[in-house]
């Protein structure tokens, strides 16, 4: 599976859009972006996933460039309920098997 | 609450002693993982059971480690002889066949080793 490499942390103003990057250079033909996050003291949590086109969903949205080389999850209007550990994997598709969580990107929302 | 349980939450033990967690899927899940957390560090992954058959095992999973899933029902984790660094959350998920990409987790046992 490829590897990705994220900021270790950003701050968002509450109502204002998150954008958190992740970059996947080696990232093969196959292989979907995943996104989780994990809130202090919980399990991680599914937020999206995509191959090629952008995606959304009631959470989010993923935006995948058209080298699919690196993306990008917009909480389009952030609370302070999403302040949380945000994880971009990749991994080839529906394998079933194991996601390598990486140490993600840290996600301060801002009152 | 239908997700996936852990018991217990917490546990506290000296070195030398045996520890077994316990995790409860979303029933109908056939795919279970376990996944290992340490302060800083996004989750590692164990072991990964379809049904009652153990598919995948981490080289993280040392002979002190073992883990069933007796019935294809619940899973548990068992750590012999636990040493300080296996201090961690453990963490549970479950997957259904069909819908592989979402893992649901577990709240996580914190095992602490003194």
């Amino acid at each position: 599976d490829a590897k990705t490499t994220q900021p270790p942390s950003m701050d968002c103003a509450e109502g204002r859009a998150a954008n958190l990057p992740c970059n996947h250079s080696t990232i093969s033909g196959n292989e979907y972006v995943y996104w989780y996050r994990q809130i202090h003291s919980q399990g991680p949590q599914y937020i999206i996933h995509g191959l090629k086109n952008n995606e959304t969903n009631e959470m989010a949205s993923l935006i995948i460039t058209e080298d699919r080389k690196s993306s990008t999850l917009i909480l389009p209007h952030a609370t302070l309920r999403d302040t949380a550990v945000y994880y971009c994997i990749v991994r080839v598709a529906d394998t079933g098997n194991q996601f390598y969580f990486g140490t993600g990107t840290s996600l301060t929302v801002i009152p | 609450d239908t997700g996936v349980s852990q018991n217990p939450r917490h546990k506290i033990t000296k070195r030398g002693q045996n520890v077994t967690f316990r995790c409860d899927p979303i029933s109908e899940h056939n795919r279970l993982y376990w996944y290992r957390q340490t302060l800083g560090q996004g989750p590692e992954f164990l072991t990964y059971f379809q049904n009652e058959a153990q598919l995948e095992k981490s080289r993280l999973l040392s002979d002190r480690f073992s883990a069933e899933r007796p019935k294809g029902s619940f899973s548990t984790l068992e750590i012999q002889r636990t040493e300080q660094g296996d201090s961690a959350m453990y963490l549970c998920a479950s997957s259904a066949s069909a819908l592989s990409y979402e893992q649901y987790f577990g709240p996580g046992t914190r095992l602490t080793v003194t």
